[in-house]
């Protein structure tokens, strides 16, 4: 079963420009959860998707969103880029939405804001 | 408010040696605790979990942890790391019922082994 896959993989923007990203989710799994990884912050949760709902949001601000497509694909999107969100962004996928549930991570997409 | 502590930022032990990571959680009730792994431009690699029932887990690649209610505890150990060890290690909780997607991490410790 193929994994979590994300693109791209790298990614270089200005200041002001927004940025999509994309992940694919493990086939069956319905949640796809984002997570931004920065060396000061450490891992911080973005918000998780089930069935096209989004289900849980993080304490990031409204430029930051997301949406899930019939297909449990999802895309997360940054408008207004800043220099603080330079990050490798991590998609994570599990079979339902339930805490018990193992999210599997992709290898994150590595956004650098100039 | 909710959190997980990692009390060390960097590790290093000889190949061969024994290793333990240390992760102390901070909620209300027992969450569901996770390690996971991280090499350099790598995604995350769940080593193990810890939901109910025995305390002693066993995971992945030789490794275990130890659910230690008393401490709010939840440490990794390895009875002899490889080179192959040296990455960085992140703890894990979600709340016990709630919605999963909420992983809140620990900021992590990061492993070196010398040969």
């Amino acid at each position: 079963k193929a994994g979590v896959t994300q693109t791209p993989r790298y990614l270089i923007k200005t200041r002001g420009q927004q940025v999509t990203l994309s992940c694919s989710p493990i086939s069956g799994h319905r949640s796809v959860s984002w997570y931004q990884q920065t060396p000061g912050q450490g891992l911080q949760f973005l918000f998780e998707y089930f069935s096209e709902t989004q289900r849980n949001k993080g304490n990031f601000p409204g430029r930051f969103s997301g949406r899930q497509f019939s297909n449990s694909r999802s895309e997360m999107n940054v408008s207004t880029l800043e220099l603080g969100d330079s990050a490798l962004y991590l998609c994570a996928s599990s079979a339902r939405v339930s805490s018990g549930d193992t999210q599997y991570f992709g290898p994150g997409t590595r956004l650098t804001v100039l | 408010a909710q959190s997980v502590t990692q009390p060390d930022i960097h590790i290093t032990v000889s190949e061969g040696a024994s290793l333990e990571l240390r992760c102390n959680y901070s909620y209300g009730a027992t969450p569901y605790l996770f390690w996971y792994v991280q090499s350099p431009g790598q995604g995350l690699q769940l080593l193990l979990k810890y939901f109910s029932g025995d305390t002693l887990v066993q995971g992945i690649k030789g490794f275990e942890a130890e659910f230690k209610r008393s401490q709010s505890s939840f440490n990794l150990r390895k009875p002899s790391v490889h080179w192959s060890d040296a990455a960085e290690y992140f703890c894990a909780a979600s709340n016990y019922g709630g919605s999963q997607g909420n992983l809140i991490f620990g900021k992590g410790t990061k492993l070196s082994v010398k040969p």
